[in-house]
């Protein structure tokens, strides 16, 4: 089974300018999230997608971040203009619609995409 | 949301059996326990969850006393690839409830 993909892996941008992250997530997987994690604390929450409806947004600075879930499959993550304190690794899960046995709270993660803002 | 403490880091070396307690006070009754495992360049990964009591996988145990105020993850015979950060979380039955990560135990296992 193919695992959650993203890219890419690595960006560089300089403060102000613009970024987009792409995740697919793994397939019949309903549920997408994006997440923050900066170096050396846990991954933060941004955002949740069920199918191609939002969830949770409540962690999202919606003044320059921006996410959609097209057709319910993949997602993009959208930086506008992004600023020194974005730089982060920004990692992508997704969970099954019903989960195994003793598995409630589990999420598939994507290798992240590393930004760095100069 | 129930709060998590745990350890900032632990040592420990190779073939050796590594317990890392997190507290959870608040912990309400519905809430479930879970523990990740993250790897440097890589995303979290699942270990293990559970209620009450203990709980086995082919990875690791969790022990919840009684009270469930705390939970402890045991890695048996720890090998250099255990070396990462270990999260335990506390989140509501449904699947669909926020996962809040805090900084993790940084576990490094020395050969």
């Amino acid at each position: 089974e193919a695992g959650v993909a993203q890219s890419p892996r690595y960006k560089i941008i300089e403060k102000r300018q613009s970024v987009a992250f792409w995740c697919n997530p793994i397939s019949g997987h309903a549920t997408l999230y994006w997440y923050q994690q900066i170096l050396g604390q846990g991954p933060k929450l941004l955002i949740q997608f069920q199918n191609n409806g939002v969830v949770d947004d409540s962690q999202l600075p919606k003044d320059r971040f921006s996410a959609e879930r097209l057709k319910g499959v993949d997602s993009t993550l959208k930086i506008q203009p992004a600023k020194l304190e974005d730089s982060a690794v920004y990692l992508c899960a997704s969970s099954p619609p019903m989960p195994g046995l003793g598995r409630v709270h589990e999420q598939f993660f994507g290798p992240g995409t590393r930004l760095t803002v100069l | 949301l129930a709060k998590t403490t745990q350890p900032i880091s632990m040592d420990s070396y190779e073939g050796q059996e590594v317990n890392i307690t997190c507290s959870h006070n608040n912990i309400a009754t519905n809430d479930y326990i879970t523990w990740y495992q993250q790897f440097p360049s890589q995303g979290p990964r699942f270990i293990i969850q559970g209620y009450k009591t203990k709980v086995t996988n082919e990875v690791a145990s969790l022990f919840i006393p009684a009270d469930r105020k705390s939970s402890t993850l045991s890695l048996p015979r720890v090998s250099l690839s255990d070396t990462a950060v270990y999260y335990c979380l506390v989140a509501g039955m449904d699947s669909s409830y926020k996962l809040i990560f805090g900084s993790g135990t940084r576990l490094l296992v020395r050969p």
